[in-house]
């Protein structure tokens, strides 16, 4: 139990493009999400938590007009990174919280999503 | 100061060693430490939590908590190839959780 999937796992684009991904709970509701950015061989980066329902709460310095998060359900949170530079290029991690969990606020991570904007 | 301290690594043991990763973090009201592992390409699963100052023990897995020194590690016993991997910490408290940077752990067969 307690599955998280990302579609799409890997995307490449052009610059100045936008890209969406979706973020999922497979098997439970999930109440939090979570949005991070990891480069390569750093650790996680919060980007944005979001509420079902309710607005993402963003991380200093990151810009909200530029993520924008919607969890406009129990099971389905999206990313859309707009007008893509060469310098979003990362790995797009979602994880989410909720009515599961062996530990308090436990999340369950998604795969992850390579963004490569050329 | 960072939050949460945890050096990068990377570590290389050969199979069977037994391995110790540790983080350090700062803030008290944090109650709750957690250790995750991230094979690579891959979102980071969790290892083991613990609440309490002490021992928990899962199979080859040891964490163990520190509260007066803020001090948290997690000890692999009969360390095995499949054990390399990134290794994060992290702290939880209040809705809000932070993650160490990793320690990047090798384990030669």
């Amino acid at each position: 139990g307690a599955v998280v999937s990302q579609h799409p796992s890997w995307v490449i684009c052009k610059s100045g493009t936008s890209v969406k991904i979706e973020c999922r709970s497979l098997d439970f509701q999930a109440t939090t999400m979570f949005w991070y950015r990891q480069f390569p061989k750093q650790s996680l980066m919060l980007m944005a938590t979001s509420n079902e329902g309710s607005k993402a709460t963003y991380e200093q310095g990151v810009e909200k007009d530029k993520f924008l998060i919607n969890h406009a359900s129990l099971t389905l949170s999206t990313l859309t990174v707009t007008s893509a530079h060469p310098e979003d290029s990362s790995f797009y991690i979602c994880s989410a919280s909720g009515t599961s969990g062996r530990a308090y606020n436990e999340q369950f991570f998604g795969p992850g999503t390579r963004l490569t904007v050329l | 100061q960072k939050e949460v301290e945890q050096d990068p690594g990377p570590l290389s043991v050969p199979e069977g060693a037994i391995v110790s990763l540790n983080c350090t973090y700062s803030n008290s009201a944090f109650q709750y430490f957690m250790w995750y592992r991230q094979y690579s390409r891959k979102g980071p699963e969790l290892l083991m939590y613990t609440y309490s100052s002490g021992n928990k023990e899962d199979g080859r897995f040891t964490a163990q908590v520190d509260k007066s020194s803020k001090y948290i590690s997690l000890f692999i016993r009969d360390s095995q190839p499949s054990d390399s991997a990134t290794y994060l910490c992290a702290i939880a408290g209040g809705f809000k959780t932070i993650f160490g940077a990793g320690t990047r752990l090798f384990v030669k067969a």
